[in-house]
């Protein structure tokens, strides 16, 4: 069964400070896809990456895909409080049309 | 209207009563689904909908039962639901099953079962 792994759960960081939300999978999966969720909103779509060693870049956020180690990275540079929100991860298990969720990462950038 | 739409935004519901969702988008897209997002669990994907036709239910209880008419249109029929079933209602779209231009998600139904 494909599960997938978010850490951390919650963030609290300060505006301009750096970092990083992980996401594990437990099976090979086809591609791997980051959102950002709003409080009372819908799911955004941030980034698709379909190879080992993909890195994409969207202002301050940039994701990176290891196939090799069924890891996906979220930095974030330079928090700002705009990026207040909670990020999911998403893989398809090869062969299948399932979407599998992480559990979110609830991140508050402080002034 | 643009986009991925849901109605009703929100639903209070009794136990005894049946209800649907509605979900319309309006990206010409193939692909359809039903997720379930409930406080502190992951999202759920319940069903996916590929040209109309279902191509996945994820052990979703029968109480759910959807429709999709066409590729534009996606219920879900609600009867004799539980309190546990309370969550955020959440429709996507994509133009393929699995395409990788992702998902477009609708803005959802907030559904509360007494």
């Amino acid at each position: 069964e494909l599960k997938v792994e978010q850490n951390p759960l919650f963030l609290s960081m300060q505006e301009g400070k750096n970092y990083t939300i992980y996401c594990n999978y437990s099976t090979t999966s086809d591609r791997l896809y980051w959102y950002r969720q709003d409080p009372g909103k819908s799911l955004e779509s941030l980034f698709v990456l379909l190879s080992n060693g993909a890195v994409k870049q969207e202002g301050r956020l940039m994701a990176s895909l290891d196939t090799k180690a069924r890891l996906s990275t979220l930095h974030i540079t330079a928090a700002v409080h705009d990026l207040s929100a909670t990020y999911f991860c998403a893989v398809v298990a090869s062969g299948t049309y399932k979407y599998i969720f992480g559990t979110g990462t609830r991140l508050k950038v402080l002034a | 209207e643009t986009g991925v739409t849901q109605t009703p935004r929100h639903l209070v519901m009794g136990m005894t009563n049946k209800k649907s969702l509605k979900c319309e988008q309006h990206l010409g897209h193939n692909a359809m689904y039903w997720y379930k997002q409930s406080a502190k669990k992951p999202l759920e994907l319940m069903f996916v909908y590929n040209f109309k036709e279902q191509t996945e239910n994820n052990s979703v209880p029968s109480r759910f039962s959807p429709e999709c008419p066409n590729s534009s249109h996606l219920f879900l029929h609600l009867h004799t639901l539980q309190p546990e079933d309370s969550a955020l209602y959440l429709c996507a779209s994509s133009q393929d099953q699995g395409d990788v231009e992702t998902q477009y998600f609708g803005p959802g139904t907030r559904l509360l079962v007494l």
